[in-house]
């Protein structure tokens, strides 16, 4: 299976300020059929399910912020909350499916 | 407006086997794999496995594939994941949610059902 490893485990941010969680993949997620960045990134609120950020590592689904967004290379991936808003406190797991499904292990970012 | 609605706690001994289910609604349920994904407190979400309900073909981690079993009553749109031979590193809640493909992402989860197990 390919391991995430996710970076930092948490961090506390000011309120406006902008965050960056790294995600790490153990071998590629790049399909060389169709070129693409198996990964995408979730939100997880206490009590919630989890909510779908991003897929093919940049792609926003209708109705995300855009103030969300990632970046790509090779096996390195970040995420980038720019603007934090008390809303945006949770869990943020990245997950490929490149191969079968696979998780890291959450970054949870809290409000300073 | 799609919705995954999901079956109640269950609390269960060591060794017994639980059965979850995971209703849907608002879209075509034959056409999307439904994934299972269960996260334990402290620790990422693991993937179980999906099933497509049109085929009924199913796809199982590795770790659970012996003991895990994945069916859907397409006549009421509902997803079951049955789990034998459970122990306490089952406990977890565990999650179905729509997957855009066979091996995608889920773009729609339900809430989730917690599952204990204990003596």
């Amino acid at each position: 299976d390919i391991v995430m490893t996710q970076s930092p485990d948490s961090l506390a941010v000011s309120l406006g300020d902008q965050v960056t969680v790294n995600c790490k993949s153990s071998s590629t997620v790049v399909s060389t059929a169709n070129n693409k960045i198996h990964l995408a990134w979730y939100q997880v609120k206490e009590g919630q399910p989890p909510k779908l950020l991003l897929y093919w590592a940049t792609d926003r689904p209708f109705g995300v912020p855009d103030r969300f967004s990632a970046t790509a290379s090779g096996t390195d991936f970040t995420l980038t909350i720019s603007r934090l808003e008390a809303e945006d406190a949770a869990l943020y797991y990245c997950q490929q499916y490149y191969g079968t499904p696979t998780f890291g292990q959450g970054t949870k970012v809290e409000i300073k | 407006q799609v919705r995954l609605e999901q079956s109640g706690p269950q609390v269960k001994e060591p060794g017994a086997s639980v059965k979850l289910s995971c209703q849907t609604s608002g879209y075509n349920f034959l056409k999307w794999p439904i994934y299972w994904v269960r996260r334990a407190p402290g620790q990422g979400p693991e993937w179980l496995g999906w099933i497509v309900p049109e085929t009924g073909v199913a796809l199982y981690a590795d770790a659970q594939r012996d003991r895990l079993a994945l069916t859907t009553d397409t006549s009421t749109s509902t997803s079951f994941m049955e789990l034998r031979g459970l122990t306490s590193a089952d406990s977890a809640r565990y999650y179905c949610a729509r997957g855009a493909g066979a091996n995608f992402w889920c773009d729609n989860w339900g809430p989730g059902t917690q599952v204990t197990v204990s003596s």
